[in-house]
């Protein structure tokens, strides 16, 4: 079992639509956590960043961290198609140097 | 003007062939990273440096080096390329006096090895 489970998708919802993005992780000693986005033949970049537990929100974005279930959630309310992108979580810990271990990504497809 | 660049972008070798892909930075990161991504497989690390006399294996270093010519650059190594490094690769940097979490990537080298 990997540290990081993700499913890759791909999802497809309609424009307007709130999507959810989740990632359940097996190391209880994450305490930074992330999702990165990365369109088609680019690099991912950092979209979201939460330490330990809690809701975080920028604009159409909300990142939510249950340490206790060790899930991690990624919320894009009305969605657009230029969402349309894979999007990784990661995370890291102060132990492991804080090198981000990341999920496998999952591909998100929002049609017009 | 790009902050984390890769050269080259694209690459088509043959078995055997030594090929270096290089990254340059212009962010003034202390620490840099290699990655492969694959489909279905998500990013794993090649290796990784936290400064220039630093470097350390990440979770799949067979068949690959590294050099960490100088704080901004940072380059990545196959000795005799398989087809199985066939892979999409990139390069990022993070700075440990901030957060230490967030990493920047570079645009990717796309390499395939006949």
């Amino acid at each position: 079992q990997k540290e990081v489970e993700q499913d890759p998708g791909p999802l497809s919802v309609p424009e307007g639509a709130i999507v959810s993005l989740n990632c359940t992780y097996s190391n209880s000693a994450f305490q930074y956590f992330m999702w990165y986005r990365q369109y088609s033949r680019k690099g991912p970049e950092l979209l979201m960043y939460t330490y330990s537990s809690g809701n975080k929100e920028d604009g159409r974005f909300t990142a939510q961290v249950d340490k206790s279930s060790k899930y991690i959630s990624l919320f894009i309310r009305d969605s657009q198609p230029s969402d349309s992108a894979t999007y990784l979580c990661a995370m890291s810990s102060s132990g492991g140097s804080y090198i981000p271990t990341f999920g496998r990504g999952t591909s998100l497809i929002v049609h017009p | 003007d790009a902050d984390v660049t890769q050269t080259p972008r694209n690459r088509i070798t043959k078995t055997g062939k030594r090929i270096m892909l290089e990254c340059s930075q212009t962010k003034g990161h202390d620490r840099m990273y290699w990655y492969r991504q694959d489909p279905g497989l998500g990013l794993r690390l090649i290796y990784y440096s936290f400064d220039v006399k630093d470097i350390n294996k990440g979770e799949i270093s067979d068949g690959y080096s590294v050099s960490r010519q100088a704080q901004a650059k940072f380059s990545l190594s196959l000795e005799s390329a398989i087809p199985n490094q066939t892979a999409l690769y990139f390069c990022a940097t993070s700075d440990s006096s901030g957060s230490g979490n967030e990493q920047f990537f570079g645009p990717g080298t796309r390499l395939t090895v006949l």
